[in-house]
């Protein structure tokens, strides 16, 4: 696709429940990027992936968070148990190495709120 | 660890007003720097990037940037805002590493 994709764009969840957020990266992009933006902030890192190997899981906020991408393609982003503090923007970047730099890309989020 | 700090939480201008954010950030190797924009109900998109040589940067929709190394600053600037650049920006930082860390953002409020 032209760009990042995710989904859902919202989602509602009651406090307890299980949820999981998919990100489609940019075809070819190796690294792949979670992050979470909570109301009235900027985005915090959750986690990386490099292909399908999950190199850095350092802001994950709990062992409530799992991260996933089995084929070094799409990923899933799963929260168990959801708790109120969870209600974030969640945003997945994908990223190319651009002869100099890596280049990272956002898609447009997936808005979690926690009931 | 790198971190970034923007100075003003909200800042309101009249249309045709300069504008200009302020960015300061803390890493202790090379850096790379972004300043990225979030239009009310619209993801994030880079405004512009740093990542070496002329320190003076020219992003989309006429705004610039300049890095300033001595003073681990990388303020964003407009000479004349419009309407339509009311939005939230976030300056971020990224070293050698892909990671980025952002700032807590500004919102910027033109008034017509």
């Amino acid at each position: 696709g032209a760009g990042v994709s995710q989904s859902p764009r919202y989602k509602v969840a009651k406090r307890g429940q299980d949820v999981a957020l998919r990100c489609d990266p940019i075809s070819g992009h190796v690294s792949l990027f979670w992050y979470q933006q909570a109301l009235g902030q900027g985005p915090e890192f959750l986690t990386y992936f490099q292909n399908e190997a999950q190199l850095d899981k350092s802001g994950l906020p709990s062992d409530r968070f799992f991260a996933e991408r089995p084929e070094g393609s799409v990923s899933t982003l799963k929260i168990q148990r959801t708790q109120q503090e969870d209600s974030a923007v969640y945003l997945c970047a994908s990223s190319f190495w651009a002869g100099e730099r890596y280049e990272q890309y956002f898609g447009p989020g997936t808005r979690l709120t926690v009931t | 660890a790198q971190s970034v700090s923007q100075h003003n939480h909200h800042v309101i201008l009249s249309e045709a007003a300069s504008l200009e954010l302020g960015c300061n950030y803390s890493y202790g190797g090379t850096v790379n720097l972004f300043w990225y924009v979030q239009y009310p109900g619209q993801h994030l998109q880079l405004l512009l990037k740093y990542f070496s040589g002329d320190p003076l940067v020219k992003g989309i929709k006429g705004f610039e940037a300049e890095f300033i190394k001595s003073k681990f600053s990388f303020n964003l600037r407009k000479p004349s805002v419009q309407w339509s650049d009311t939005a939230e920006y976030f300056c971020a930082v990224s070293g050698s590493y892909q990671k980025v860390t952002f700032g807590t953002g500004t919102k910027l409020q033109v008034i017509p």
